[in-house]
């Protein structure tokens, strides 16, 4: 299995453009969170997905992120517009059905913006 | 509210030496799960060891082992036999499941490894 698998690796943009984070998840996993690192904030949770649909948004910080999930071996993270207090490293999880199991991370996204 | 608290920032240990890195929790669930994530200047998120609450056996793999009580809501991690490579960022974290059925994640300690 190739793992969860995130592009790009780096990103850097301009202050205002549009940033799209791709992911894929494991196959059979029904889960998948999205997580923003920093070093003033830690890991932060943003959005998690159960078997495709949004389960709880409320670590979205604002109406400039958006998250999808089309099918179950895709799903994006968009900014728009995105500013530099959005430099940070993205994480994509998955996990199979039931607590009892760890996520496994994607390789994550450096996004800085500048 | 669940939480995951590791009041440990930063560690140092000698390689080949033995160190244990403290994490304590809270939930009012009978039945959870329990992780230990490494995180290494590579940034890669990997999964260290993961303990089921309803088991009294302590996991083990390899030169890593938890100390769990769960009595005093509290989650250790042992690493034997230090080597250069366990240097990083470790993480515990809780899933009780639920409805929400999400980690929780503490805030990390740094461990370095020295020669």
């Amino acid at each position: 299995d190739a793992g969860v698998i995130q592009s790009p690796r780096h990103e850097v943009t301009e202050m205002g453009q549009e940033v799209t984070l791709r992911c894929k998840p494991i196959s059979g996993h029904n889960s998948l969170f999205w997580y923003r690192q920093t070093m003033m904030r830690g890991l932060e949770l943003l959005i998690y997905f159960n078997n495709n649909v949004p389960i709880d948004d409320s670590g979205m910080p604002e109406d400039r992120f958006s998250a999808k999930m089309p099918n179950a071996s895709f799903s994006t993270l968009k900014i728009q517009p995105s500013e530099p207090r959005d430099s940070a490293v993205y994480f994509c999880a998955s996990r199979p059905p039931g607590p009892k199991y760890g996520y496994t991370f994607g390789s994550g996204t450096r996004l800085t913006v500048v | 509210a669940q939480t995951v608290t590791q009041s440990q920032p930063e560690m140092s240990v000698q390689e080949a030496e033995t160190v244990t890195l403290s994490c304590t929790y809270d939930t009012s669930e009978s039945n959870y799960y329990l992780f230990w994530y490494k995180q290494p200047p590579s940034r890669q998120m990997i999964l260290v060891i993961r303990q089921e609450a309803y088991k009294q056996q302590n996991a083990t793999e390899n030169r890593f082992s938890v100390n769990f009580q769960k009595a005093a809501k509290s989650f250790s991690l042992k690493i034997s036999d230090s080597q250069l490579g366990d240097t990083a960022m470790y993480f515990c974290a809780l899933n009780y499941g639920g409805a929400t059925n999400k980690l929780i994640f503490g805030t990390g300690t740094l461990l370095a490894v020295q020669p």
